[in-house]
């Protein structure tokens, strides 16, 4: 079975934090992206990503940045994390081509006080 | 913009059926839907997916309407486990894979 492994299931940082969120896929799948989930508002894409090297804008970028140096893993950044950007992260990865399904990860609460 | 509409909340019976709907509009012709569930404390989990004709699989149905705008996941029995946020999600012409903000379904014994 395809895995998403999301580094960390809760985390609390400070406002003004430089925070990583870390997701890695055994799978060798193409694409990976970032979600945030929160009440009453579904999930909404951040980033993604269909190659090394390669990222593009989701509906919310804003505030938040991000790396894929290795087609495995793919990193969430927040360069100064703030009270508005505590929400449940989620990790998803799908192979390369039209259509394929998602596989997700467990999820990263993140607290930012 | 692209978006998907979804019920907030439904509410069924113990192994009685369940139609969950979904408002995808603005969808282009080869985008795929797919639908997900969520359980309590994990993340999503794949469900079922089509582009233009009907799909079953071992956890449900999915019916699509003949002008793709809309489409109906079908449990055929609900059971007390089939209790969670069903999510239905289509894929932009951008790449951007689109959801909607779920239903949670709530399954009575």
């Amino acid at each position: 079975d395809v895995k998403v492994t999301q580094s960390s299931r809760y985390l609390v940082k400070r406002t003004g934090e430089k925070v990583f969120l870390e997701c890695v896929q055994d799978m060798d799948h193409e694409n990976m992206f970032w979600y945030r989930q929160d009440p009453g508002l579904g999930l909404r894409l951040i980033y993604f990503s269909y190659d090394v090297k390669m990222k593009e804008k989701g509906d919310i970028p804003e505030g938040y940045s991000v790396s894929r140096e290795k087609k495995e893993r793919f990193s969430l950044i927040l360069e100064s994390a703030s009270t508005n950007q505590t929400s449940m992260y989620l990790c998803a990865s799908s192979p390369g081509g039209i259509g394929e399904k998602l596989f997700f990860g467990s999820g990263t609460q993140l607290s930012v006080l | 913009d692209a978006k998907t509409t979804q019920p907030n909340s439904m509410e069924s019976n113990e192994e009685e059926p369940v139609h969950l709907p979904c408002n995808h509009s603005t969808i282009s012709g080869t985008d795929y839907i797919h639908w997900y569930r969520q359980l309590p404390s994990q993340g999503p989990e794949y469900v079922i997916h089509g582009l233009t004709s009907n799909v079953n699989n071992r956890m449900a149905s999915l019916a699509i309407a003949e002008d793709r705008k809309s489409s109906t996941l079908i449990l055929h029995r609900a059971t007390l486990r089939d209790a969670a946020v069903y999510y239905c999600m289509y894929s932009s012409n951008t790449g951007k894979l689109i959801f909607g903000q779920g239903t949670t379904l709530q399954v009575k014994p």
